[in-house]
Formats: structure tokens, C-alpha cells, sequence
């Protein structure tokens, strides 16, 4: 399976709001809704902020929030704070084997 | 609250199999609808999805490395583990083991990874 394309980088200043698009195909995000985003400091390991692409986990911000629009999956940074800068990655199963699913290449948020 | 704990070598040498057990603490492996996931990250890339094995010893694999990539699980040690064998400077890279959950529909698809371990770094050289 092909990773999902995500632009490698985007940024943004204190307050503002970032959206990072996560493109996949009519196999992947355009058939399911299985889509998931995650946050990655330096040297951490990723952290689970977005499931079936709007559903926040306990605990994660509202400032955090998803969407999809055809085969393109999208996570929105509200009111950015500084914290927020890290790596960003979305997610999708791929429709071959129920636990089969595939990653972005990632996005390097800068909060300027 | 339940945390992973990957352990295994950080040196392997060209060729030879790498084997990395993940520890489960905090809650059991045979809990809930749950399979168990390792990813990989390569210096400076992204997140890559290996395979996943269930509770039961089910296990999914990645086509492209299906041939050289075995997933086994120990109920009674509530650990599961990764081998990868015949390994090259390309596999170099951290090693996370994670909970893969997911949603009940026409069947269950786990397509989420909620409980990461803090990764383990492999080195092949």
C-alpha cells in the first residue's frame, strides 16, 4: 500500500488555526472512515489525538479536530499554542485485511 | 493504566533476524478487542505500520515484508513479539509496540493504535 500523502511541513502563529490535509485514494479514506491521527514530540512516541476522523480521545484538546472530504482527510489546529509544535501523522485502514492500515509521511507543525 | 515496554538488542548484524518482545503491564493482553501492532521509524522518516497479531496468535502482516516478518504472542507472560529476519541497514530504525483497537461494523476493524510504548532503537551494522 502507498502511504498517504501529507505536505512535509506547515506553520503557523501563536492563536491561529492550521489545517494539514492527509490524501489518500478511493481505497483507503475515500471507502472508510477509519482514519486516525496522531502527535509526535521529539523523540517521544506518538500520542493517538483523532479517531474514525472526528472523534477525539479523552483527554485530547477541542482545539484538535478532524474532517474528510472525499478521499482526503484533514486535521484542524485551533488556536495554536506552542505545545502543539511536533510531528503530525494521519492514518487509514486500506480495505485489505481488517487490522491492515497505512500511514502519512508526516507533517512538521511550527507554531512561529 | 496500561503501558508497553519494548526489550531486545539495539546491535544487529546484517543478515541475521532481529527480536524484539513488547511487555504488556497494567492490564492483560487477552482483554477486549484488541489486536497488537508494531510500527517503525527510520531516522529522520515517518511512521511505518510492520503487522499486528490478536490475542489468539492471528497475525497481519505487511505484504511487502511478509516474507521475512513473524509476530507471535505469550498469553501467560502478557507479552507479544517481532521477529524480522535477513535484515539489512534499512531496518535500522526505533521500534514501538502498540494496542491496535477499533470499531464494530460489518466485521471488527482495528485501524487505531491508543497505547504506544517509548520505542526501542535497532541498529543493523
Amino acid at each position: 500500500q502507498s502511504a498517504l500523502t501529507q505536505p512535509r511541513s506547515v506553520s503557523g502563529s501563536p492563536g491561529q488555526s492550521v489545517t494539514i490535509p492527509c490524501t489518500g485514494s478511493s481505497s483507503d479514506i475515500g471507502s472508510y472512515d477509519y482514519v486516525s491521527w496522531y502527535q509526535q514530540h521529539p523523540r517521544e512516541a506518538p500520542k493517538l489525538i483523532i479517531i474514525e476522523v472526528t472523534k477525539r480521545p479523552s483527554g485530547v484538546p477541542d482545539r484538535f479536530s478532524g474532517s474528510k472530504s472525499g478521499d482526503t482527510a484533514s486535521l484542524t489546529i485551533s488556536g495554536l499554542q506552542p505545545e502543539d509544535e511536533a510531528d503530525y501523522y494521519c492514518c487509514s485502514y486500506v480495505g485489505s485485511y481488517f487490522t491492515d492500515v497505512v500511514f502519512g509521511g508526516g507533517t512538521t507543525l511550527t507554531v512561529l | 493504566q496500561m503501558q508497553l515496554q519494548e526489550s531486545g538488542p539495539g546491535l544487529v548484524k546484517p543478515s541475521e533476524t532481529l527480536s524484539l518482545t513488547c511487555t504488556v503491564s497494567g492490564g492483560s493482553i487477552t482483554s477486549g478487542y484488541y489486536y497488537w501492532a508494531w510500527i517503525r521509524q527510520a531516522p529522520g522518516k515517518g511512521l511505518e505500520f510492520i503487522g499486528s497479531v490478536s490475542q489468539n496468535g492471528v497475525t497481519s502482516y505487511i505484504a511487502s515484508r511478509k516474507n521475512r516478518v513473524t509476530l507471535s504472542v505469550d498469553r501467560s507472560k502478557n507479552q507479544f513479539s517481532l521477529s524480522l529476519s535477513s535484515v539489512t541497514a534499512a531496518d535500522t530504525a526505533v521500534y514501538y509496540c502498540a494496542r491496535q483497537g477499533g470499531v464494530a461494523a460489518i466485521y471488527y476493524y482495528y485501524y487505531y493504535m491508543d497505547v504506544w510504548g517509548k520505542g526501542t532503537t535497532v541498529t543493523v551494522s
